[in-house]
């Protein structure tokens, strides 16, 4: 079965560093997202993706954070400058127009430290 | 805003029991999307099941099925027969239904525990 795939599994980055965070969705899939997960903490929606364009974010998504799919597989999440408090695990999700199942598929999630 | 509420932070079930998980929220739309995912220890969330709105009947799958009470803004999920593979965090998601690019609002989660 088709999944969503994320890498690295674990990065740890300074205060103040850039880092990308990449994710393969499935496929077919045409919507994409990106939630982060601190550390004890609910999953908090960050933005949503859909024909090459933001469709929605979150006021956590400030102008700190971009997304992008630069090769038509890749989905990227950046960081210009990492904060101690962006240390999270961060899940990107796709899923595709069927009628009647809106779920979301989830990646196994990418945890970042920031020292 | 939509808003999911997951009243019991920590829940336990001895193996082979059943256990219930509550999930209210708040929405003024009257057509929506509610799911439970489950999130073991390897942090993946992984689909338990699903709800539409519109559908009367509850949905069940295998030894997990949810009691939906529209009114009550309700969405609890049962657990029969539980295994020890069961235990992880479950979170309660609530989306709308007017876009298929909506995204999902999660409740803060509910640990369970299962007992040998």
């Amino acid at each position: 079965e088709p999944e969503v795939t994320q890498t690295p599994s674990h990065q740890v980055t300074q205060m103040g560093q850039e880092v990308i965070l990449r994710c393969v969705p499935i496929s077919n899939h045409l919507y994409f997202y990106w939630y982060r997960q601190i550390l004890g903490q609910k999953v908090e929606f960050l933005v949503s993706f859909y024909n090459n364009e933001i469709s929605e974010k979150s006021e956590i998504f400030d102008d700190q954070f971009s997304v992008e799919r630069p090769d038509g597989s890749n989905f990227t999440l950046k960081i210009r400058s990492t904060k101690l408090e962006d240390s999270a695990m961060y899940f990107c999700a796709s899923n595709i127009p069927r009628l009647n199942t809106y779920e979301q598929y989830f990646g196994p999630g990418t945890r970042l430290t920031v020292t | 805003a939509q808003t999911v509420t997951q009243s019991q932070p920590e829940m336990s079930v001895q193996e082979a029991e059943t256990v219930t998980l509550s999930c209210t929220y708040d929405t003024s739309e009257s057509d929506y999307y509610l799911f439970w995912y489950k999130q073991p220890p390897s942090r993946q969330m992984i689909l338990v099941i699903r709800q539409e709105a519109y559908k009367q009947q509850n949905a069940t799958e295998n030894r997990f099925s949810v009691n939906f009470q529209k009114a009550a803004k309700s969405f609890s999920l049962k657990i029969s027969d539980s295994q020890l593979g069961d235990a992880a965090m479950y979170f309660c998601a609530y989306r709308r239904s007017d876009n298929y690019g909506q995204n999902f609002v999660f409740g803060p989660g509910t640990r369970l525990s299962v007992l040998p």
